[in-house]
């Protein structure tokens, strides 16, 4: 199976938050990463977060980790249209390489 | 400041054809990685490279390979061009390659070249 796992798709109004849910498979990842790809576009990274932490904030964004369940999301709070774009989890595996292995990605939907 | 550029936006070729892809790291960059992203996935790993040596290479065929100059620039080749070879090739840059932390080593992304193999 995938390393890393996303819904595909979600759906949300203008103002609403969005919730973009990850799982990943590598107990050891010590970084955990969320890109956001715009049509046309490259990666950008947003954030991310480091294993030992629960929860990292960031303006609109915030970041929570369940290391139990090694389980990641991604909350946009007050969403925009500008928002809509594909969203990427990713982890970095263990040892000294910092290379992300993503996911297949959220496409994030924004009507007003 | 110009970020990761890459030539050219997108390029068409037919099965069996050779391709090579261009990309031009952020200034004072020394690491360029490569990925694939194929419609509907997330990007694949290829390569890294780090101050012209291989630092790391994902699992492809070794009809890919790669090089960076002098100047840090990369270019990424691929021999007998299949199919399945069709998508987005993304190039990164960094400053590091393993050395220091997240921040020396946060990848920045150039726009992508678009590969057709018809």
């Amino acid at each position: 199976g995938e390393d890393v796992e996303q819904s595909l798709f979600l759906s949300v109004r203008e103002g609403d938050s969005s919730v973009i849910n990850c799982t990943y498979t590598d107990s050891s990842s010590t970084y955990l990463y969320w890109y956001k790809q715009e049509p046309g576009a490259g990666l950008q990274l947003l954030t991310y977060i480091f294993s030992n932490m629960d929860m990292k904030q960031d303006q609109r964004l915030t970041v929570l980790l369940n290391k139990k369940d090694k389980h990641l999301s991604l909350r946009i709070a007050d969403t925009q249209t500008g928002d809509s774009a594909i969203y990427f989890c990713a982890e970095r595996k263990s040892g000294g390489s910092y290379i992300p292995t993503f996911g297949r990605g959220t496409s994030l939907i924004v009507h007003p | 400041d110009a970020g990761v550029t890459q030539s050219p936006t997108h390029l068409i070729k037919t099965r069996g054809q050779q391709v090579t892809l261009r990309c031009s790291p952020i200034s004072g960059h020394k690491s360029v990685s490569w990925y694939q992203q194929v419609l509907g996935q997330g990007p694949q790993f290829i390569f890294q490279y780090y101050e012209k040596e291989e630092r790391g290479r994902g699992n492809f065929p070794d009809r890919f390979s790669a090089r960076q100059f002098p100047n840090y620039s990369s270019e990424l080749n691929v021999n007998a061009l299949l199919l399945g070879d069709s998508a987005l090739y993304l190039c990164a840059s960094s400053l590091e390659a393993g050395q220091g932390g997240p921040g020396d080593n946060e990848q920045f992304f150039g726009p992508g070249t678009r590969l057709t193999v018809l």
